[in-house]
């Protein structure tokens, strides 16, 4: 199974576009990159998904290169509700069976 | 939809009792995964069920530990008996095709003392 390398944590000003990186080196052909959310107290939220070049919804962008070993997810004009951290994924075609989350990416919002 | 709910929200509970973790999936949904977190080691999978049939439960840390799911809207994680490092916060999922989308429930803080 792919592993995911993302930065532990990241600081970024109100209003600034964020950038989180996240390498899988061995992600196999039928795998798609997926992210999460997760604040305090609560459980894990969808926020994209992925399989090549670059995938937007009215969260996120992600964009992946086309050797597709590292994924990026932007988040436009950061406000301080997206505190949270922030998960990279790598999920087989076939479900989520024995897919880890790893430490995610803490993101701190400053005003 | 209500979302996944899990019950209770909250439990605190004497070391060697048993514990019953419950879930209720999104209606329509027909796979279900039993997650537990901890500062530790982070979201570990415990079990994932597929149209109700466990499918892979090697997440599962021990024979104490042991999930099931009777109907497609209804799931238990049990421990028994329990031990002050089973406290964790335990989330559930469901999706509605194997390797979809998962929507976790707020999950239930288990306090073993």
């Amino acid at each position: 199974l792919a592993k995911t390398t993302q930065p532990i944590s990241m600081d970024s000003y109100e209003g600034q576009e964020v950038n989180i990186t996240c390498s899988h080196n061995n992600i196999a052909t039928n795998d798609y990159i997926t992210w999460y959310q997760q604040f305090p107290s609560q459980g894990p939220r969808f926020i994209i998904q992925g399989y090549k070049t670059k995938v937007t919804n009215e969260v996120a962008s992600l964009f992946i290169p086309a050797d597709r070993k590292s994924s990026t997810l932007s988040l436009p004009r950061v406000s301080l509700s997206d505190t949270a951290v922030y998960y990279c994924l790598v999920v087989p075609s076939g479900g989520y069976q024995k897919v880890t989350f790893g430490t995610g990416t803490k993101l701190q919002v400053i005003p | 939809d209500a979302g996944v709910i899990q019950s209770p929200r909250h439990e605190v509970t004497e070391m060697g009792q048993e514990v019953t973790l419950r879930c209720k999936p999104i209606s329509g949904h027909n796979s279900l995964f039993w997650y537990r977190q901890t500062m530790m080691r982070g979201l570990e999978l415990l079990i994932y069920f597929n149209n109700n049939v466990p499918i892979d439960d090697s997440g599962m840390p021990e024979d104490r530990f042991s999930a099931k799911m009777p109907n497609a809207s209804f799931s238990t994680l049990k421990i028994q008996p329990s031990e002050p490092r089973d406290s964790a916060v335990y989330f559930c999922a469901s999706s509605f095709a194997v390797g979809g989308q998962a929507f976790f429930g707020q999950g239930t803080r288990l306090t073993v003392v």
